[in-house]
This record gives structure tokens, sequence and C-alpha cells, in this order.
């Protein structure tokens, strides 16, 4: 069975409204990331996370919070969305401390903010 | 400029050819991954390096950290590599992987 799963898979917002992207993972892994996918940018890091508890900025952070509750979980909020973060968003684990040295990825979120 | 850098970025090939995609770093990076997106979106780990190479099957990637290179090499294309094939890489402090825009690979019969 899927180890990072992603909800929802798809969501339309309004402009100015409140979005959670919620992401779980299986694998306890330490590390979790949120990336968004736009054409012509590949994936950039939003936030990520060491470890429940952790939230770190990433290179995109601005129009977005995260939030890391537990060891599963990873949560992206943004508090007053904007059509420009209209995009696909990937959540990712990985932990290399125990030699698990790959990013493992959620299915994606596809976003569309009107 | 771009820290990472992929060529070509799209490629269409023939069924049993091969080839060769490349990433250039304008970063120090220290590790690379590289990860196939496929036609419906799902990524895929292909590889994680440490300078040297790593061979799975038809693909086989190198990583050179002191030229800033990173190369996946397919062999005898099929018709399902097709998709988006990224390189990240991570430099010192590591948890912070910067994206190529990806190769756009279409493997034809």
């Amino acid at each position: 069975e899927a180890a990072v799963t992603q909800s929802p898979r798809n969501k339309v917002a309004v402009t100015g409204g409140k979005v959670t992207l919620s992401c779980n993972q299986t694998n306890n892994h330490n590390n979790m990331y949120w990336y968004r996918q736009d054409t012509g940018h590949g994936l950039r890091l939003i936030h990520y996370s060491y470890g429940a508890g952790s939230t770190e900025k990433g290179d995109i952070p601005d129009g977005y919070k995260a939030s890391r509750p537990s060891q599963e979980n990873f949560s992206l909020i943004l508090e007053l969305a904007t059509p420009s973060q209209t995009s696909v968003y990937f959540c990712a684990s990985g932990d290399r401390d125990i030699n698990q040295d790959t990013q493992y990825f959620g299915p994606g979120t596809r976003l569309l903010v009107l | 400029g771009d820290k990472v850098k992929q060529s070509p970025s799209a490629l269409s090939l023939q069924e049993g050819t091969n080839s060769a995609l490349r990433c250039n770093f304008s970063i120090a990076a220290t590790t690379v991954q590289w990860f196939l997106q496929n036609p419906r979106g799902s990524l895929m780990n292909l590889f994680y390096l440490v300078p040297g190479t790593k061979e799975n099957g038809r693909l086989k990637s190198a990583f050179d950290s002191k030229e800033s290179y990173s190369t996946l090499h397919i062999r005898d294309a099929q018709l399902e590599d097709s998709g988006t094939y990224f390189c990240a890489a991570a430099g010192t402090g590591g948890y912070k992987v910067v994206f190529g825009s990806g190769t756009r690979l279409l493997v034809s019969p």
C-alpha cells in the first residue's frame, strides 16, 4: 500500500479562502517536504520538516505555512489563497539518518484557486 | 540563473535506441537524485547518488561532484520509459534539494 498519501487529491478554492493540504507517511521517516510543480520550474521546495514539531522554510515559503504535529503528518496551509498558488503540490518523506536516502513522493494534489 | 540545469529539455527516441540525459550544477552538489514522472504524474525514484556510478537494469547514472554534473544513460529504450526525468541536487547541509526543470522523453515504436 502507498506509504505517502495526500488529501485532497483535487481542490478548487476561492481567492482569499483558507486551504489546508494534508500529507501522511507510514515510512517512519524523520524528514518531510512540500513542493509545488509548475510548468517550466520543475519542483520547488516550499517547506520541510526534520521531525514532529519542526517546520523550516524552503526556497519559496511566502504565502504558505506548514505544520508537523506528528511523525506521520505534515500539512501545508494557505491562509489567504491567491490564483498564483494554483499548482500541483507534492509531499515527500525521506530519512538519511538511517541510510534511507531517497525521497518518496505522494501522488500530488491539484489546487485551482479561482 | 538555474542552479540545476538539465539537457536536453525534450527528447524523442525510437524503441531500442540509447541516449543520455545530463544535469549541470552551479551549486556545490554533494548528492544527486534522479526521478521519473510518468504521464499520469506519479514521481518515482530512480537513483540516489553520492559521487560515483549506479546501475539498475537498462539505466545507469553517474555523478561527478568535481566537474559538477550528473548523467542518466538509458539503454534499449522502451515505450514505458516515456515521461519526464528530473534530477535534483543537494549540497552541504543536506536537506534543501534543488530540482532541475526536467527532460521530457517520448519513446516511439
